[in-house]
């Protein structure tokens, strides 16, 4: 069975940082591409980033571009998300969420974690 | 980039269909695969139909989806419903040509 935990998620104040992990068992972590997915409250949902199997091809949302940056570890099955400067805008749930192909280039997805919430206030 | 516009609400009574539309802005429907995710209240998505018009194991046949090039919209349909489909439905699809990942902004079902 697919499972995707999302953990590391905390109130911080604007302008800090935070990490977030995401934990898969399962499937084949190395093979499929991963991407994190927020919502804030009430609201929709908004791609963020996206990473592929070897980390060559990796997209971010112009929202958080160069204030984010994806990572993954093959050898642990876990994705990542280094957010600073949070605003709070930010202020979201995080779902880690899988791509059944290896290089993102369908722009399918298919599997979610179950989120872990984000809250940037002060 | 395109967008993906979603009816901000739709209703039926259970036992009718139910049809979402999911009309993208520029650039041709069929041109990337289209995706939707149902979400229940406190939960997280669950894709209820994968590259336009398959569904995941475990997805009732009651759910399908199709594209219409004609109308540039992907729509997703649901018979036979059930109080168990109340929820919000997101379609999602991808834009090749700045690499992201674009959802609509939701459809709230409600079964009455």
């Amino acid at each position: 069975e697919v499972q995707l935990v999302e953990s590391g998620g905390a109130r911080v104040q604007p302008g800090g940082s935070l990490t977030l992990s995401c934990a898969a068992s399962g499937f084949t972590f190395r093979t499929h591409g991963m991407s994190w997915v927020r919502q804030a409250p009430g609201k929709g949902l908004e791609w963020v980033s996206f990473v592929d199997t070897t980390t060559s091809l990796i997209f971010y949302a112009d929202s958080v571009k160069g204030r984010f940056t994806i990572s993954r570890d093959n050898a642990k099955s876990s994705l990542y998300l280094q957010m600073n400067n949070l605003k709070p805008e930010d202020t979201a749930v995080y779902y880690c969420v899988r791509d059944p192909y290896n290089s993102g280039t369908l722009g399918v997805l298919d599997y979610w974690g179950q989120g872990t919430l984000v809250t940037v206030s002060s | 980039n395109f967008m993906l516009t979603q009816p901000r609400s739709v209703s039926e009574s259970p036992g009718k269909t139910v049809t979402i539309s999911c009309t993208r802005s520029s650039g041709g429907i069929a041109t990337n695969y289209v995706q939707w995710f149902q979400q229940r209240p406190g939960s997280p998505p669950t894709t209820v139909i994968y590259e336009d018009n398959q569904r995941p194991s475990g997805v009732p046949d009651r759910f399908s989806g199709s594209i219409d090039t004609s109308s540039n919209s992907a729509s997703l349909s649901i018979s036979g419903l059930r109080t168990e489909d109340e929820a919000d439905y997101y379609c999602q699809s991808y834009d090749s040509s700045n690499p992201h990942w674009v959802f609509g902004g939701g459809t709230k079902l409600t079964v009455l």
